[in-house]
């Protein structure tokens, strides 16, 4: 069955640290995937997506995320934390129309 | 540019009670999704809809429907609400031609049921 999981329920860090962020997912087929990012009483909003091509992509905010087909992964990187990236992070899975989404990863930025 | 409007922003209903939520789409967008978020969950694919038909649905119950207006603008319908009916629920548009195109989230409902 196809699946998004995300191993971390919540991190930690201290700004100007970096970030990685887990996503692995189950799926037979080409993946198609997602990064979205949650503020408190805000929708979601995307960060990033990778459908074919370079592994290695570039989002907003200085996120970044690599794809590795041999490890069903799909990590969220950035170098240097802001306290304002503070927030839920849910990783996706796009299958036909419909968006599998992650249990989400909560980020806390230490002063 | 308006982005995607979801009202109302908060509710409160008692278990057997119905509920109505409205979206309305980003300008240029045709194609609205539901999304169910339990707290503390990731979002849960509810339906989608495109030229006022149910394109596709995810695992909910025929307690769950909905409606697609001809200017696009959705309603998501919940009948004999049950607590477990208690979540926000985010309403996403794009344009239909290309799965490639980015589905951008409205602020979400949050559906309260006592």
């Amino acid at each position: 069955a196809q699946s998004v999981t995300q191993p971390d329920i919540h991190i930690t860090v201290s700004e100007g640290a970096s970030l990685e962020l887990r996503c692995n997912y189950s799926y037979g087929a080409t993946p198609y995937l997602f990064w979205y990012v949650q503020s408190p009483g805000q929708g979601l909003q995307l960060l990033l997506k990778y459908f074919s091509g370079d592994t290695l992509v570039q989002g907003i905010k200085g996120f970044e995320a690599e794809f590795k087909r041999s490890q069903s992964s799909f990590n969220l990187r950035k170098p240097s934390v802001h306290w304002s990236d503070a927030a839920e992070y849910f990783c996706a899975l796009l299958i036909g129309n419909m968006l599998t989404f992650g249990g989400g990863t909560r980020l806390m930025v230490k002063p | 540019d308006a982005g995607v409007t979801q009202s109302p922003t908060h509710l409160i209903k008692t278990r057997g009670q119905q509920v109505t939520l409205r979206c309305s789409p980003k300008s240029g967008h045709d194609t609205v999704s539901w999304y169910q978020q339990a707290l503390g969950q990731g979002p849960q694919f509810i339906f989608q809809y495109y030229e006022e038909e149910e394109r596709q649905r995810g695992n909910f119950p025929d307690r769950f429907s909905g409606h697609q207006f001809p200017n696009y603008s959705s309603e998501l319908n919940v009948n004999a609400l049950l607590l477990g009916d208690s979540a926000l629920y985010l309403c996403a548009s794009r344009i239909r031609d290309s799965l490639y195109n980015e589905q951008f989230f409205g602020p979400g409902t949050r559906l309260t049921v006592l």
